[in-house]
């Protein structure tokens, strides 16, 4: 597509539910990475996917958070049983190289009540 | 270990006045260096690299590694420069990968 698109764009979920946020990336960019933005704490690394090599998930806060890029394409965040803390905005970015920055999608604003 | 740091979080300027927005880095390695905007309602995009040496909108970053500083500035601010700037930090994480470090941000409003 013409640009880094995410699934759903708003998510409210009850505390303990799991959910799942997809991205989808610019053709051809082999880098994806996903962020989280929360008000007053900037944007936080999760994990990053770059071609065929595994995953860096140094960045993801707990072992409820996984991801997954299937086919070198499309990603899905996973995050098992919320909580409150995890309500905020999911970024997903792609790039060819991150020199030339990174293409962001609109995020997924996701709310745990 | 890599950090950005974003010392306002709001800055207000009048339209016409000159602007700046400081970012000051830590990093042991050769910085590269971005700044991305976010305007209300739209997405994050890339506004400027300091590899490029560029002018995006009127606005520049000059790399500072005495200060390891890379302060946006425009000589003369817009309203519709109003908006949301992050300065961002290509590091290595954890895990031993490139990744863009990002400051907090900056919210820059520019009144009339």
């Amino acid at each position: 597509g013409a640009g880094v698109s995410q699934s759903p764009s708003n998510k409210v979920t009850e505390k303990g539910k799991d959910v799942e946020l997809r991205c989808d990336p610019i053709s051809g960019h082999t880098a994806l990475y996903w962020y989280r933005q929360s008000l007053g704490q900037g944007l936080e690394f999760l994990i990053y996917f770059q071609g065929n090599s595994a995953p860096d998930k140094s960045g993801l806060p707990s072992d409820r958070f996984s991801a997954e890029r299937t086919g070198g394409s499309v990603s899905t965040l996973t995050i098992q049983r919320t909580q409150q803390e995890d309500s905020a905005v999911y970024l997903c970015a792609s790039s060819i190289t991150e020199l030339y920055g990174y293409t962001f999608g609109s995020g997924t604003r996701l709310t745990v009540v | 270990a890599q950090r950005v740091t974003q010392p306002e979080k709001l800055l207000s300027v009048f339209k016409g006045a000159p602007v700046e927005l400081k970012c000051n880095y830590s990093y042991s390695g050769s910085p590269e260096l971005f700044w991305y905007v976010q305007y209300s309602r739209q997405r994050l995009q890339l506004l400027l690299r300091h590899i490029s040496r560029e002018s995006i909108k009127g606005f520049t970053a000059d790399l500072n590694k005495g200060e390891t500083s890379f302060h946006l500035k425009k000589p003369f601010a817009q309203e519709e420069d109003s908006a949301m700037y992050y300065c961002a930090l290509s590091g290595q994480t954890q895990g031993g990968s490139e990744k863009l470090v990002f400051g907090k941000g900056t919210k820059l409003t520019v009144n009339p």
